[in-house]
């Protein structure tokens, strides 16, 4: 079956430029997180949205990063006025509730 | 103390070698456990869940010790194509926010 799936793929812009990237989440998956991971590092969570219950910023690094899912279903990170600490690689995941997670391919992010 | 500690390694082994990674958390509410492996720039895929029973799947063995707050990851019988970073997942009861340590790399050679 369909996996996540992330878009872009690949996106470059230049600092202080607004950004979106997308996650369609597996089909009847309720759970959804955005990591990011920069080079050579960890996952960093960003934010996890459940169901229609409201989501857990609690990663977000500031108040220029946003998420929001539409329908419980594919979600949106804006990331407004990059900066180059921005630069890292995007991961969405979801899951059935929680526990095992489905990763997307993700969205390399360079900020210039 | 981090949540989640894993040895960054890397660990280098020969194809046919066993080999047995840990991972430490301070979480003593920390309900469910996993181990994902991520292959150099791509995302990380689930290679297994952790149950208190322990875990089996074909070469991959996976036990959690609750006690002294540990899960482990032992691979038999390495092939080339295990090299890759594994992660270890933790999950406290009660936050639906999963833990990941940094990972240890593992290199299988000829």
């Amino acid at each position: 079956g369909a996996g996540v799936s992330q878009s872009p793929s690949n996106k470059v812009t230049e600092k202080g430029k607004d950004v979106e990237l997308r996650c369609d989440p597996i089909s009847g998956h309720t759970a959804l997180y955005w990591y990011r991971q920069s080079l050579g590092q960890g996952l960093e969570f960003l934010i996890y949205f459940q169901g229609n219950s409201a989501p857990d910023k609690s990663g977000l690094p500031s108040d220029r990063f946003s998420a929001e899912r539409t329908g419980g279903s594919v979600s949106t990170l804006t990331i407004q006025r990059t900066q180059q600490e921005d630069s890292a690689v995007y991961l969405c995941a979801s899951a059935r509730e929680r526990g095992e997670q489905y990763f997307g391919p993700g969205t390399r992010l360079t900020v210039t | 103390r981090k949540e989640v500690e894993q040895d960054p390694g890397p660990f280098n082994v020969p194809e046919g070698a066993t080999v047995a990674f840990n991972c430490t958390y301070s979480n003593s509410a920390s309900q469910s456990f996993f181990w994902y492996r991520q292959d150099c720039r791509k995302e990380p895929k689930l290679l297994m869940s952790v149950y208190s029973s322990g875990n089996e799947d074909g070469r991959f063995t996976a036990q959690l010790n609750r006690a002294s707050q540990y899960i482990s990851l032992l691979i038999r019988d390495s092939k080339l194509s295990d090299s890759a970073t594994y992660l270890c997942v933790v999950e406290a009861g009660g936050s639906y926010i999963p833990t990941f340590g940094r990972g240890t790399s593992l290199i299988v050679h000829p």
